[in-house]
């Protein structure tokens, strides 16, 4: 079946630097989503990419859809303290699910 | 959007009894579905859970263990089984259908002692 990998699995940095993560799927993608999940909390929709070599920002952060659709970057500049929790891409697998990633769960040292 | 409740948000069991985990949205939605999520781990789909059928479960998850009900197109719950310590997880309610991203449930916060 359809798998979603992503890595690193755990991420620490320091407050101030960068952060990336990077989603793979097996298969092509019609579209992809990005969840930011804080400690103690639930999944939240970050934002969804659908066109091959798309880039959204979101103040800090920095989306990417790759050229063939099978895979995905998060990009955090300057991380913050608020910044710290665990990040998933998902991929649509039909009737409205979703198969999620493995996450990156982000550690920002103050 | 779409706001869920679910409750409890947390809970201690012994093991051996059940637990029912309750959604209610504050929409209509055609789907709603029920996630497991293992200490540090990803998200993984228990079953899809229509109003008027039953539940669709995936690979590795039976009814008699998580039972389902959706009485209607705004509530739903889980049921967690003859639970066991293995049993202990996060288990969060979603929606999707109609919108482009899914909503998710607060989460329920399980470990069974």
């Amino acid at each position: 079946g359809q798998q979603v990998m992503q890595i690193p699995q755990y991420q620490h940095v320091q407050e101030g630097e960068d952060f990336t993560t990077y989603c793979n799927s097996s298969t092509t993608l019609s579209n992809i989503q990005w969840y930011k999940q804080r400690p103690g909390g639930h999944p939240v929709f970050l934002i969804q990419l659908v066109k091959s070599g798309e880039v959204k920002k979101q103040k800090r952060l920095t989306f990417q859809f790759g050229e063939a659709k099978k895979n995905s970057s998060l990009h955090i500049t300057a991380t913050q303290t608020t910044d710290v929790g665990t990040y998933f891409c998902a991929g649509p697998r039909g009737g409205n699910q979703f198969y999620f990633g493995t996450g990156t769960s982000l550690t920002v040292i103050p | 959007s779409a706001v869920i409740s679910q409750k409890p948000s947390r809970d201690i069991c012994q093991r051996g009894t059940s637990l029912t985990i309750q959604c209610q949205v504050d929409s209509q939605v055609t789907m709603m579905f029920w996630y497991r999520q293992q200490p540090g781990q990803s998200l993984t789909l228990i079953a899809t859970a229509n109003q008027g059928s039953e539940a669709t479960y995936e690979s590795g998850f039976v009814i008699d263990k998580f039972p389902i009900s959706r009485p209607n197109l705004t509530f739903s719950t889980l049921t967690v089984s003859n639970m066991s310590p293995e049993d202990s997880s996060i288990y969060l309610c979603s929606v999707a259908g109609g919108f482009t991203e899914a909503f998710f449930g607060q989460g329920t916060r399980l470990t069974v002692v």
